[in-house]
């Protein structure tokens, strides 16, 4: 099947800085691609959808300007947190997959953000 | 508003138990998607099955199997002869409607299977 990947895997960052996480679809082109975030023994909590060429759609209660998010080709989207803080610890974990209603999401890895 | 209900947070059974996940999903929408994903602890999520609406139909594979029964709102998954290996967190997910995939996640069930 298809193949999301991350990059890196994991993180360690100071707080106050910022951290990029990529999201690639490997052997497909995504228009879309969304953020998720899990926090541990929790559900995942979508954070955003990435929009190819166009602004990320943020949920409800996510700050948009913390968590930036680039979508600047069909394999390719970015999230950024910046100024990061301790309580932005957390396993992000991205998603793509064909367009359309229904359309199986492939998942990436995950991302273990740790902020000291 | 769609609302997915996973009731069970936790199920612990001995090897070779069969067990069932329940998932109930609430929707004023008479068409949708429903999706089963299995997150092991290595943390990546692993597609099990997708199933619309439309189709009733009980589905198996290998040692797991589905009962989707719209009138009650319930896309249930059943393991048979539980293996140590299906210890994971199984997560019920609509796909929210409209053309753009967006899952809504289920709280999960832990599933521990004990030798």
């Amino acid at each position: 099947g298809a193949v999301v990947s991350q990059h890196p895997s994991w993180v360690i960052c100071k707080s106050g800085t910022s951290v990029k996480i990529e999201c690639r679809s490997l052997d497909f082109q995504a228009t879309t691609m969304f953020w998720y975030r899990q926090f541990p023994k929790q559900s995942l909590m979508l954070m955003a959808t990435s929009n190819e060429g166009s602004k990320a759609t943020y949920e409800q209660g996510v700050e948009k300007d913390k968590f930036l998010i680039n979508h600047a080709s069909l394999t390719l989207s970015t999230l950024t947190v910046t100024s990061a803080h301790p309580e932005d610890s957390s396993f992000y974990i991205c998603s793509a997959g064909p367009p359309g209603w229904g359309a199986e999401q492939y998942f990436g890895p995950g991302t273990r953000l740790t902020v000291t | 508003a769609q609302k997915v209900t996973q009731a069970q947070t936790e199920i612990s059974v001995v090897e070779k138990e069969d067990v069932t996940l329940d998932c109930v999903y609430e929707t004023r929408d008479t068409t949708y998607y429903l999706f089963w994903y299995k997150q092991p602890p290595s943390g990546e999520l692993v597609f099990l099955i997708r199933r619309n609406s439309f189709d009733e139909q009980n589905e198996i594979s290998g040692r797991y199997s589905w009962n989707f029964q719209k009138s009650t709102s319930s896309f249930n998954f059943t393991i048979t002869a539980s293996q140590v290996v299906d210890s994971a967190v199984y997560f019920c997910a609509p796909s929210e409607r409209g053309n753009t995939g967006k899952l809504i996640f289920g709280q999960g069930t832990t599933l521990q299977v004990k030798p």
